[in-house]
């Protein structure tokens, strides 16, 4: 299977913990999305990653979350010090550029659960 | 800023019934529009999209959608639903030339034997 792959599926961690979330994009793939999917609500916008290079972090909270993309291996998002509202799904997408038609291949997602 | 709508967080329809799934998008320059379905912990695959050219577009696994510039609207639509269409689908748009997509909240769709 060459499509999105995130890992792990299903994360615990307590508050005040750290959170690792991994990303490897598809094949062919250097442009790569995070999306976070709070409750009952839609994916929303966090980061838009190349390699080595932050491209937009508009929708990152200001503190404690953080995103990279190495020259080698998978993107990670990282979230600091975690808190009950950091629960959630995250789903990072890629796609081959950045044109609106290049459309955004989704991976399954890593669930954050926050004790 | 951009906005999409999706009227109906749960829509329930009999196997064999006409699915509809209602989708509003806010802005007045047509945008990118995008059709997601998401199956139980899994991730998010893609079933259509608009970008230009013909209004009405054809998917996978049955589904279509139409582009109405006047109603700001993109309604996904399959003539016969079927057990395994019960999943959650989400409507996303982008504007043209921007990678930002936007989703809307979703619709759980449960299909009734």
């Amino acid at each position: 299977n060459a499509g999105v792959m995130q890992n792990p599926r299903h994360l615990v961690r307590r508050r005040g913990q750290e959170a690792r979330l991994r990303c490897s994009p598809m094949k062919g793939h250097s442009h790569v999305y995070w999306y976070r999917q709070l409750p009952e609500e839609g994916l929303k916008f966090m980061v838009y990653l190349q390699k080595e290079n932050i491209i937009d972090e508009s929708g990152m909270p200001k503190e404690r979350f953080s995103a990279e993309f190495p020259k080698e291996g998978p993107s990670i998002l990282r979230i600091q010090q975690v808190v009950r509202g950091d629960s959630a799904a995250y789903f990072c997408a890629s796609s081959q550029g950045t044109e609106s038609s290049y459309e955004q291949y989704f991976g399954p997602g890593t669930r954050l659960t926050v004790t | 800023a951009q906005s999409v709508t999706q009227l109906g967080s749960h829509v329930s329809v009999s196997e064999g019934a006409l699915v509809l799934l209602r989708c509003n998008y806010s802005s007045s320059v047509p945008p990118y529009l995008f059709w997601y379905v998401q199956y139980p912990n899994q991730g998010l695959q893609l079933l259509l999209k608009y970008t230009t050219g013909a209004t009405l577009v054809k998917g996978i696994n049955g589904f279509e959608a139409e582009f109405k510039k006047s109603e700001t609207s993109f309604h996904l639509t399959k003539p016969s639903a079927h057990m395994s269409d019960a999943a959650e689908y989400f409507c996303a748009v982008s504007d043209r030339g921007t990678y930002k997509y936007i989703f809307g909240t979703g619709t759980r769709l449960k299909v009734l034997a």
